[in-house]
């Protein structure tokens, strides 16, 4: 079992650049989550899907930030443009689809924006 | 909007000392998760509770879940070094099947050698 894969693994970039953030979950999931993690706020759910589709995105910041899941086993957030205040590690998680289910997390996308 | 409170936000005890952090939510809860985040790493999953005035335990570790399904404590005895980390409730409202967690702000035990 390879675990939820996210790349990349850190990411510097200028303010106004368009930033793309990949992850890949674990096989036979069917519910996959995207969470910004910061020290002022914490972990915040940004956006999550079930069987690929939108179910939740309230926490989306703004229109600056979109989430796709195309098909079963990829995922992206992309940021555009990019500003310093979105510097923060996001974290891809997957699960089984049931609230009983735990949350397997990536190993997160440090994310800095200058 | 439904919000989950833990405290403390920060906990430094001596190695050998107990640790507890508690997690308090004003309407009633589904299930509660508790995930551990070492520094530098990502949360992992703990357990689940789901039963009013459940109690689980592993190893030095003790989770309860409120009668009132509105709280829980982790509870970890005589800390050691390994147990550095933050520690997070994750939380779920609605038993409906749409897996959405809620995770506290976390606490972050520093435990002194």
């Amino acid at each position: 079992d390879a675990g939820v894969i996210q790349s990349p693994r850190h990411e510097v970039t200028e303010m106004g650049q368009e930033v793309t953030l990949r992850c890949k979950p674990i096989s036979g999931h069917n519910s996959l989550f995207w969470y910004r993690q910061t020290m002022m706020r914490g972990l915040e759910l940004l956006i999550y899907f079930n069987n690929n589709v939108p179910i939740d995105d309230s926490g989306m910041p703004e229109d600056r930030f979109s989430a796709k899941m195309p098909n079963a086993s990829f995922s992206t957030l992309k940021i555009q443009p990019s500003e310093p205040r979105d510097s923060a590690v996001y974290f891809c998680a997957s699960t089984s689809g049931n609230t009983l289910s735990p949350l397997h997390f990536g190993n997160g996308t440090r994310l800095t924006v200058t | 909007g439904q919000q989950v409170m833990q405290i403390p936000q920060y906990q430094h005890v001596q190695e050998g000392e107990d640790f507890t952090t508690y997690c308090n939510s004003s309407t009633t809860l589904s299930n509660i998760q508790w995930y551990k985040q070492r520094p530098g790493g990502h949360p992992v999953f703990l357990i689940q509770l789901v039963k009013s005035g459940e109690v689980k335990k592993q190893k030095r570790l003790t989770f309860q879940f409120g009668e009132a399904k509105k709280n829980s404590s982790l509870h970890i005895t005589a800390t050691q070094t390994t147990d550095v980390g933050t520690y997070f409730c994750a939380v779920s409202w609605s038993s409906s099947n749409t897996g959405k967690l809620i995770f506290g702000q976390g606490t972050t035990l520093q435990v002194k050698p």
